[in-house]
């Protein structure tokens, strides 16, 4: 049974172009969720998504930022016109069921340049 | 506003030297308290749930423990390759995300 998958594992972008992060959970998972690791800081939580709908989205920006698991493919992170302050490790993590244990992928480590 | 303190910061142990690590919280209402470990450029690994005051879960040379206001996770004997950090995070009622502390980085040295 594959682990969460996240691609890629490194992404390089200039200021104002845009991030796509990718999420496959743990088969038989459907709540996935999105946390963002600065250096020096604890993991704080961004998105919760089950398919096709938002559940949490309290600790997401409410700019330049949004997220989507549809019915079929990944789940999204998309960073509009990305600034320095981006730059950092995205975790998404899927459990099978809400509240469950849930289990992290390698992360995306995103530089803006 | 839940709230996780891991302590220490950084602890360095020589193998075979048994110590413990610290996770203080404050929640409303606790669902589950977590424990995970992080490898350099890794993504966390899950180790532990424990969701009462009093249970205890064991694994190879680690134990968790869980009062009503902290966690220890307490290793013993340890070996290099136990080297990381290890994170604590908390899951109130009514909700499923999780508040992390911010670690504590275990060195164990040969």
């Amino acid at each position: 049974n594959a682990g969460v998958m996240q691609n890629p594992r490194h992404l390089v972008r200039r200021r104002g172009q845009e991030a796509r992060l990718r999420c496959s959970p743990m088969k038989g998972h459907s709540h996935v969720y999105w946390y963002r690791q600065l250096p020096e800081e604890g993991l704080k939580f961004m998105v919760y998504l089950q398919k096709e709908n938002i559940i949490d989205e309290s600790g997401m920006p409410k700019e330049r930022f949004s997220a989507e698991f549809p019915k079929e493919g990944p789940s999204i992170l998309r960073i509009q016109q990305v600034v320095r302050g981006d730059s950092a490790a995205y975790f998404c993590a899927s459990s099978p069921y809400e509240g469950y244990e849930a289990f992290f992928g390698q992360g995306t480590r995103l530089t803006v340049v | 506003e839940d709230q996780v303190t891991q302590s220490p910061e950084a602890l360095r142990l020589q193998e075979g030297e048994s110590s413990s690590l610290n996770c203080s919280y404050t929640v409303s209402g606790l669902r589950g308290l977590f424990w995970y470990r992080q490898d350099p450029g890794k993504g966390p690994e899950f180790l532990f749930t424990l969701y009462s005051a009093g249970e205890e879960k064991e694994k190879e040379r680690l134990k968790a423990t869980l009062t009503k206001k902290e966690s220890f996770l307490h290793i013993t004997a340890p070996k290099p390759e136990d080297s990381a950090t290890y994170l604590c995070a908390v899951q109130g009622k009514g909700y499923s995300t999780l508040t992390f502390g911010k670690g504590t980085m275990l060195l164990v040295s040969p």
